[in-house]
């Protein structure tokens, strides 16, 4: 596609429910990243696959979050008994290549915004 | 580890007049340096890029941003605001190790524009 498109664009979920954040990256891209961004805050990194390979994920906050991306194309983030600490807007971001250049930078989604109650 | 330090949180600026908008950032060897914006709902715009070379760097919408390594400052300006401008802004340090590539962002600057 045109560009990175996450769904669903908001998501109410009520404490201790699972919920799955889907990523549809631009077409070809190596790179996905996912952020977490709370309310009036930077986006703090998550994790990061280079095709279907997780290569990093030591920003995961706890063992109820989880992410895959099986085919090297689209990507899930899976919360798992959600917390009201949970609740932020998830940004998604691809890039084409392995490494930062003038060409491949990061192209961020709209993101998803959970609301736990 | 990279950091990012944003240090103003809101700006207030009237339309027509300059900004600028401050970035520090922490990085052990030479940095990949960005800036962001994010409009309400939005996801995280591209502004510009500091990669090597020219320390001045030129970006979208009028805006530029200048690296300055003995200062640890990677400073956005507009010379001329316009009302579209009001915003949230974001400084971001991009670092690519073994787990491949990683950007840091800081905690972005509120901009509101005065009419």
């Amino acid at each position: 596609g045109a560009g990175v498109s996450q769904s669903p664009r908001y998501k109410v979920a009520k404490r201790g429910q699972d919920v799955a954040l889907r990523c549809d990256p631009i077409s070809g891209h190596v790179s996905l990243f996912w952020y977490q961004q709370a309310l009036g805050q930077g986006p703090e990194f998550l994790t990061y696959f280079q095709n279907e390979a997780q290569l990093d994920k030591s920003g995961l906050p706890s063992d109820r979050f989880f992410a895959e991306r099986p085919e090297g194309s689209v990507s899930t983030l899976k919360i798992q008994r959600t917390q009201q600490e949970d609740s932020a807007v998830y940004l998604c971001a691809s890039s084409p290549g392995q490494v930062f250049s003038g060409a491949n930078v990061l192209t961020f989604g709209a993101g998803s915004r959970l609301t736990v109650l | 580890a990279q950091s990012v330090t944003q240090p103003d949180i809101h700006i207030t600026v009237s339309e027509g007049a300059s900004l600028e908008l401050r970035c520090n950032y922490s990085y052990g060897a030479t940095p990949y340096l960005f800036w962001y914006v994010q409009s309400p709902g939005q996801g995280l715009q591209l502004l510009l890029k500091y990669f090597s070379g020219d320390t001045l760097v030129q970006g979208i919408k009028g805006f530029e941003a200048e690296f300055k390594r003995s200062q640890s400052s990677f400073n956005l300006r507009k010379p001329s605001v316009h009302w579209s401008d009001a915003a949230e802004y974001f400084c971001a340090v991009g670092a690519y190790g073994a787990a491949g590539n990683k950007l840091t962002f800081g905690g972005g600057t509120r901009v509101l524009v005065k009419p």
